[in-house]
């Protein structure tokens, strides 16, 4: 079971898109359309913004949006906002009710 | 709405086993919606996952950890914990307790509490 792939860091101006990238193997993101997304702002607890692949839970921003393209799963911010600027982590589900992580991509508004 | 809020020793000695519990307000500890978990976050680092139960007392351990993890359910007090034995400096981190949407969704978190593994 190894960490899913995310860059280390992505960035953007206020008003634009960004994508982060989350790769995984036939094992996990590939198998199943169980990834989730997780905001964390210093010092807080992660926040889930996107479950099963492209779901919003009540209180996320439609600003994120999900999605999958075999192995990889990627979250879209759009309209991006200082209040982004966070880390985000990628979280697939894994089989046998095992979860697997992605190593963390912070996002900076410059 | 949900609140999970983790309590336990933040000093943990080096071969000794870090204990930490997980109350759960607002709802039912042993409702069928949900599964219960503990992830942490070693300072700086990212996040892991370290195991899941269901709440009829099933369980589910990272490969990695399974040999050192066990996670139990107390429904009187509506409480769920996690015992890791054998810790070294490695297992330094925020440990954070969540419940599970459907088993693969990280819905609501507590806090986190810092458990540091020192002499």
């Amino acid at each position: 079971q190894s960490a899913l792939t995310q860059p280390a860091s992505v960035s953007g101006s206020p008003g634009q898109s960004i994508t982060i990238s989350c790769t995984g193997t036939s094992s996990d993101v590939g198998s199943y359309n169980l990834v989730s997304w997780y905001q964390q702002h210093p010092g807080k607890a992660p926040k889930l913004i996107i479950y099963e692949g492209s779901k919003r839970p009540s209180g996320a921003s439609n600003r994120f949006s999900g999605s999958k393209s075999g192995n990889t799963a990627s979250l879209t911010i759009s309209g991006l906002q200082a209040e982004d600027e966070a880390d985000y982590y990628c979280c697939s589900y894994a089989g046998n009710s095992a979860l697997v992580f992605g190593g963390g991509t912070k996002v900076t508004v410059l | 709405q949900l609140q999970l809020q983790e309590s336990g020793p933040g000093l943990v000695k080096p071969s000794e086993t870090l204990s930490l519990t997980c109350t759960v307000s607002g709802g039912s500890i042993s409702s069928s919606r949900n599964y219960w978990g503990w992830i942490r976050q070693p300072p700086g680092k990212g996040l892991e996952w370290i195991g899941s139960m269901y709440y009829s007392g099933s369980t589910y351990y990272n490969p990695s950890l399974k040999s050192r993890v066990t996670i139990s359910v107390d429904t009187s007090k509506n409480q769920f914990s996690l015992k890791l034995s054998s810790v070294t400096a490695a297992d330094t981190a925020v440990f954070y307790c969540a419940s599970l949407y459907s088993g693969n969704s990280l819905d609501y978190w507590g806090q986190g509490t810092l458990v540091t593994v020192s002499s």
